[in-house]
């Protein structure tokens, strides 16, 4: 059971548009900063947003980030087959001095 | 180019121990906060230990604590994860990744902000498997 949650699913068509949430609690996206990594089949994560809604250098606009109260979102538009991935929310939990996960969503392109 | 590559996996019987390195290249290594991720097979990712840039500060996940112990060598840009006591369900890649925390101004003149952390650069992993 990870500490936060997110859809263990998502789908769309190319182009299309599609959001992943991830919901936690005060103490850890009440409190500190969402990021969003992006895991593609056979490699490591990579860093896909930080801070709520920054992009790394090299993420393309396509990707934007959001985050109200407890929960945050990623949000991705003009869907690419590219774009096929396992997704994680993480966020530094202040009372566990420690990282904490979402338990990552697969995106398929349909 | 910022480069960290991690080794010293590999099959393991339950109650041995394990030693994993991770050789840090392209940046300044002592003075970054590194951490310890896993990811068992075809699951999610889970933390499990941190050490600050000094070596001063470390926190463990409670999956692994009192087991597991990380230690870095700054001269030698090198981290390290020593393992005992491995259990069948620490099999798992295990990754290290840097820490970045940087300061987000609120207000113009930055009297008031606030600290957002990250974990920036990821190697590729090293596989631990604890089987009889």
């Amino acid at each position: 059971q990870s500490v936060l949650t997110q859809p263990p699913s998502a789908s769309g068509t190319p182009g299309q548009r599609v959001t992943i949430s991830c919901s936690g609690s005060n103490s850890n996206i009440g409190s500190n900063t969402v990021n969003w990594y992006q895991q593609l089949p056979g490699t490591a994560p990579k860093l896909l947003m930080y801070s709520d809604t920054q992009r790394p250098s090299g993420v393309p606009d396509r990707f934007s980030g959001s985050k109200s109260g407890t929960s945050a979102s990623l949000a991705i538009s003009g869907l690419q087959s590219e774009d096929e991935a396992d997704y994680y929310c993480a966020v530094r939990d202040d009372s566990l001095n420690a990282w904490v996960f979402g338990g990552g969503t697969k995106l398929t392109v349909l | 180019e910022v480069q960290l590559v991690e080794s010293g996996g590999g099959l393991v019987q339950p109650g041995g121990s394990l030693r994993l390195s991770c050789a840090a290249s392209g940046f300044t290594f002592s003075t970054y906060d590194i951490n310890w991720v896993r990811q068992a097979p075809g699951k999610g990712l889970e933390w499990i230990s941190y050490i600050s840039s000094s070596g001063a500060t470390r926190y463990y996940a409670d999956s692994v604590k009192g087991r597991f112990t990380v230690s870095r060598d700054n001269p030698k840009n090198s981290l390290y994860l020593q393992m005992n006591s491995l259990r069948v369900e620490d099999t798992a890649v295990y990754y290290c990744a840097t820490q970045v925390g940087s300061r987000v101004c609120v207000t113009t003149s930055c009297q008031t902000y606030y600290y957002s952390y990250y974990l920036n650069v990821w190697g590729k992993g090293t596989t631990v498997t604890v089987s009889s």
